[in-house]
Formats: structure tokens, C-alpha cells, sequence
């Protein structure tokens, strides 16, 4: 089985613009989570998409936002980036929420690095 | 506020020779308990997941073990070799069916050394 896959790997862009990430999850998962991680905060929860649905959301501003299309992919995108929101993008996938109360495996990606200027 | 802290926030050990790393969490109600390794450059892998009724996992040389009565859990490495250098992750996930705790909480991570 091909394992979660995300595109491109490395991305600069200047102050500003936008981004939009995109994750492919491994076959047959329908849940697809979204994290930054910095070298300061660590890995951090941006949201989680199940069914074409954002399940939960973590303590990040509007300008995070996500979907998940029918084929359970997913895209991240970032509107009018700063400085701070140079990080490594990882997405995660598994059968189900791993929020369902079940302890359900999860598959990360090899992760997006973005680096803003 | 829910919080995962581990320590040490970095390790060096020499090959072969066994370590614990710590995590301690204030989740609460409690569902489950991962450990991941993540290499540089690349995304976490899963070590092991626990729930709140396990006290022991094994996968491989890596031993998790979890005390939810002390919200502790601790990640033993045995017999440790170079591959083993690597940022090991915990990760407490909150029982329950929503609300603004509703989320995974991740610590920051114990970076390991393996030298030769």
C-alpha cells in the first residue's frame, strides 16, 4: 500500500501571498488530520477532516483553512502569510477520526516545508 | 488546560546501552497515549498506542509503559543503536465527544543521541 503522500515537499513564498498544500491519504483511510510544526511549539493540531467534514479545529486564525473531497484527499491552504507560519506542514491519515474514542493508527506524511520570506 | 511534558528535553547515550524517556499529561478524561519517533527531515512514525487500561506495550525494543492513576508514561529503549537518534514524540488523546479541549495534545518531544 502506498503510504500518505504530500505535494510539493518544499515551497518558498514571500510575505503575503497564499499557499495551498495538498495531501493524499493512503487508500481506504477517510480521515485526514492537518499539523504544523516548529522547532519553538513542536508539533501542533490545526484540524482534522472526516468525510468531507472538518471534525475539530485546533488554536489557529482564519486564515488556516482546509477541505476534503470525496476521495478523501485533502488541501490546506494559507491565505496572506507571515513570517511565523515558516514550518514543517505534516498531514496525517487513518481509517477513522482519531477522535472517535477509538485508538485508531495514524500514518503521517513525509510533511511540506514552507518557507516564508 | 490540558499539557503533555516530557523530559529530557535531549539525551545523549552511547550504543548499545538501554533509556527511558518521560511524559507526563494533565488530559483528563484520558483515552489514549502514543509514542511516535520522528527521524529528521521526516514525519513521525507510530511506536505504540495505549489505552487508558494497558500498563505495558512492547514493539520491539521500545517498551511503553502508563500509569493513569499518576497521568505518567514512560518509553524504554533497550539495546539502543545509531538509528535510534531521533525526536521521540508523546501524544494524549481526550476522551469524550467535543468541545473546545476536544483535540489531540502533543509534547515537544525528547530528542535522542545514539553515539558509536
Amino acid at each position: 500500500k502506498a503510504g500518505v503522500t504530500q505535494t510539493p515537499r518544499y515551497l518558498i513564498k514571500t510575505r503575503g501571498q497564499q499557499v495551498t498544500l495538498s495531501c493524499s491519504p493512503i487508500s481506504g483511510h477517510r480521515s485526514v488530520s492537518w499539523y504544523q510544526q516548529t522547532p519553538g511549539q513542536g508539533l501542533q493540531f490545526l484540524f482534522e477532516y472526516f468525510s468531507e467534514t472538518q471534525r475539530n479545529k485546533g488554536n489557529f486564525p482564519g486564515r488556516f483553512s482546509g477541505r476534503q473531497f470525496s476521495n478523501s484527499r485533502s488541501e490546506m491552504n494559507v491565505s496572506t502569510l507571515e513570517l511565523g507560519d515558516s514550518a514543517l506542514y505534516l498531514c496525517a491519515s487513518s481509517l477513522a477520526s482519531i477522535l472517535a474514542g477509538v485508538a485508531y493508527e495514524q500514518y503521517f506524511g513525509p510533511g511540506t516545508r514552507l518557507t516564508v520570506t | 488546560k490540558n499539557q503533555v511534558e516530557q523530559s529530557p528535553q535531549s539525551l545523549i547515550i552511547l550504543e548499545g546501552k538501554n533509556c527511558t524517556l518521560q511524559c507526563n499529561y494533565t488530559v483528563s478524561p484520558f483515552s489514549n497515549l502514543r509514542w511516535y519517533k520522528q527521524d529528521t527531515g521526516r514525519g513521525p512514525v507510530s511506536l505504540t498506542i495505549m489505552t487508558f487500561s494497558e500498563n505495558t506495550k512492547s514493539n520491539g525494543r521500545y517498551t511503553a509503559t502508563l500509569d493513569a492513576d499518576t497521568k505518567q508514561s514512560s518509553l524504554h529503549i533497550t539495546a539502543s543503536q545509531l538509528s535510534d537518534s531521533a525526536s521521540y514524540i508523546c501524544v494524549v488523546s481526550p476522551s469524550g465527544s467535543g468541545g473546545s479541549n476536544y483535540k489531540l495534545t502533543f509534547g515537544k518531544g525528547t530528542l535522542l543521541t545514539v553515539n558509536p
